[in-house]
């Protein structure tokens, strides 16, 4: 199994440009989750998704949108790119099955660069 | 007031030696309570989970206070592969973290030196 896979791990943009990035997981989670991670701040959790066709806003959601069409991808969108979009993302999954809380498996980050 | 807590470092110790960090976290109604574990310029991952009784993992023992919201992870004989970044995680029910309610703090970070 390769678990969380995320596409692309390196990106640069300049502002105003859009794009697209993809998480898969062949682990046949329920639950998908995109963070972004920027220097000297925890995890924050930008949308999420409780199963197919499903999508929810997180903590930090403005600027991004998000789809869920197959249940073992995550596709988070960027629509047009700002400086402060500059971070690493990381998408996560888990399962629902088995007790109050089940671990998330991250995938290895997508670092973008907004110009 | 941040939701988690917990000193940024770095926490720079000998090789051998015992370290303990601590978090705290403000909601009170949270429910479970995790350390993770994140490499330079990797994922994070579960290092283990936080129970009420304390829990043991080999050289890792994880303490909770609830009364005082208060979490510790202690490493004992410490090795070089355990630099890293520590993050303390707390799931919370109505945090706006999402479907299990996530919150991480910033981590703390430990270097072993040889």
């Amino acid at each position: 199994n390769a678990g969380v896979t995320q596409t692309p791990k390196f990106r640069v943009l300049k502002t105003g440009q859009s794009m697209t990035l993809l998480c898969a997981q062949d682990m046949n989670h329920e639950y998908m989750y995109w963070y972004r991670q920027d220097p000297g701040m925890g995890l924050r959790l930008i949308h999420y998704s409780v199963g197919e066709g499903t999508t929810a806003k997180g903590e930090v959601p403005d600027g991004y949108n998000v789809s869920r069409l197959k249940k073992q991808n995550f596709l988070l969108g960027l629509e047009s790119a700002a400086p402060s979009q500059t971070s690493v993302y990381f998408c996560a999954s888990r399962t629902d099955r088995g007790g109050s809380y089940n671990e998330q498996f991250f995938g290895p980050g997508t670092r973008l660069t907004v110009l | 007031r941040k939701e988690v807590e917990q000193d940024p470092g770095p926490f720079n110790v000998p090789e051998g030696a015992t370290v303990a960090f601590n978090c705290t976290y403000s909601n009170s109604a949270s429910q479970s309570f995790f350390w993770y574990r994140q490499d330079c310029r990797k994922e994070p991952k579960l290092l283990m989970s936080v129970y009420s009784s304390g829990n043991e993992d080999g050289r890792f023992t994880a303490q909770l206070n609830r009364a005082s919201q208060y979490i510790s992870l202690l490493i004992r004989d410490s090795k070089l592969s355990d630099s890293a970044t520590y993050l303390c995680v707390v799931n919370s029910l109505y945090s706006g973290g999402g479907a299990d309610g996530l919150t991480f703090g910033k981590g703390t970070h430990l270097i072993i030196q040889p």
